[in-house]
């Protein structure tokens, strides 16, 4: 068990810019997760998975955002045209759902910073 | 809409003394889960303790326990023996159910003095 990796880690971009992010969770959870944590903040909820099935979406998650899980395997969090205001960690974590113990496995996170 | 109120924006405690986060959420909700997690500076987040809300026993991992108070819902954290590694945020954090989005209070930087 790697545990829930995610890439890059680190990406500068400027603004106007698209930007991919992708998660890997443990390979045994069919639900994963995407937060946003800006500096000194608690994870703010962006959207989660089944599976491949998306169930839901923040409403802090403008048309700009879209997350992918093809095949229920990895996923990607993509940002189109970047703004200043998206600079912030972007967290992935996974569980089982109802078969597990409802504890969620984070990843080390993606730091964006929009120039 | 459920959320989770951390009020204490940082604390520091001496080593080996005791430490107690407080937390309070709001839900209709009658079964549901709470949690804490920990994130070390620059490092990943990780579970301290968790609470099933129909369980009236609070939770107890080795040095870390929680007071859960279902009626008052609030769900406050008690570090022990506090230690060096301790050190972090701490975010108290509320789930209605084992597969449901899961949402953080805002965090408790906890500082321990040596």
């Amino acid at each position: 068990d790697t545990g829930v990796s995610q890439n890059p880690r680190h990406k500068i971009t400027k603004r106007g810019q698209n930007v991919t992010f992708r998660c890997d969770p443990i390979s045994e959870h069919n639900r994963l997760y995407w937060y946003r944590q800006t500096l000194g903040q608690g994870p703010e909820f962006l959207t989660y998975f089944q599976n491949e099935a998306q169930l839901e979406k923040s409403r802090l998650l403008s048309d700009r955002f879209s997350a992918e899980r093809p095949k229920g395997s990895f996923s990607t969090l993509e940002i189109q045209r970047t703004e200043q205001g998206d600079s912030a960690m972007y967290l992935c974590a996974s569980r089982w759902g109802r078969e597990g113990t409802g504890e969620l496995f984070f990843g080390e996170g993606s730091r964006l910073t929009v120039l | 809409a459920q959320t989770v109120t951390q009020s204490q924006p940082e604390m520091s405690v001496q080593e080996a003394e005791t430490v107690t986060l407080s937390c309070t959420y709001d839900t209709s909700e009658s079964d549901y889960y709470l949690f804490w997690y920990k994130q070390p500076p620059s490092r990943q987040m990780i579970l301290v303790i968790r609470q099933e809300a129909y369980k009236q026993q609070n939770a107890t991992e080795n040095r870390f326990s929680v007071n859960f108070q279902k009626a008052a819902k609030s769900f406050s954290l008690k570090i022990s023996d506090s230690q060096l590694g301790d050190a972090a945020m701490y975010f108290c954090a509320y789930s209605k159910n084992r597969d449901d989005k899961i949402i953080f209070g805002k965090g408790t930087r906890l500082h321990i003095l040596p």
